[in-house]
């Protein structure tokens, strides 16, 4: 089992640029997550699908923030246009929607902007 | 307002000696936590969980108790190993509380450093 794949692995950008993350979930997953980290406020999830579907994006700090689920083994998150506030490492997680089931999740994206 | 909270930053313990790390919750929906590892460049891997009908979860090296009334976990590791040393995240899920809450919550992590 491959895991969580997400790509790129580091992201260096200047303000004003889009930038897209990509994460590919474990295969027969069908929660998948987006969280952030960073210094001052941790790990923060910012949206989450099940079945592809977007079921809570309350944590999606602002409209720059934009994420998708085309199908079940694909999901970007996308930032237009990037602020220097936006640095953090972003994880993607997955797991099985049954109660009581960790998720698993990705290398994750350092992303700069500058 | 933060709900999950690991109010220590950092932790340093000697090769051999119990690592305890400790968590504390205010949201009462919760009923299930999780402990997170994370090496550096890594994500975090789940380590051991527990849910709000037990106080106590053991997996090997590593135990959590949970304290409902005072709405506390923690994390024993005994012995510590060297590559103990990481990050540890302690997470929260509402499981029950309604349609689809499989989210987790998390607290900031608390740096363990194992001296050998």
């Amino acid at each position: 089992d491959a895991g969580v794949i997400q790509s790129p692995r580091h992201e260096v950008t200047e303000m004003g640029q889009e930038v897209t993350l990509r994460c590919k979930p474990i295969s027969g997953h069908d929660y998948l997550f987006w969280y952030r980290q960073t210094m001052m406020r941790g790990l923060e999830l910012l949206i989450y699908f099940n079945n592809n579907v977007p079921i809570d994006d309350s944590g999606m700090p602002e409209d720059r923030f934009s994420a998708k689920m085309p199908n079940a083994s694909f999901s970007t998150l996308k930032i237009q246009p990037s602020e220097p506030r936006d640095s953090a490492v972003y994880f993607c997680a997955s797991s099985l929607g049954v109660s009581y089931n960790e998720q698993f999740f990705g290398p994750g994206t350092r992303l700069t902007v500058l | 307002d933060q709900q999950v909270k690991q109010n220590s930053p950092s932790l340093s313990v000697q090769e051999g000696r119990i690592s305890i790390l400790n968590c504390d919750y205010t949201n009462s929906m919760f009923d299930y936590f999780l402990w997170y590892k994370k090496y550096p460049a890594e994500g975090p891997t789940f380590l051991i969980s527990i849910s709000s009908i037990k106080d106590k979860n053991e997996d090997g090296r590593f135990t959590v108790f949970l304290n409902k009334s005072a709405k506390h976990l923690s994390l024993h590791i005994v012995p510590s190993q060297p590559g103990d040393s990481a990050v540890y995240f302690c997470a929260a899920s509402a499981t029950y509380s309604g349609a689809g809450s499989y989210q987790l919550t998390f607290g900031k992590g608390t740096k363990l450093s194992v001296i050998p």
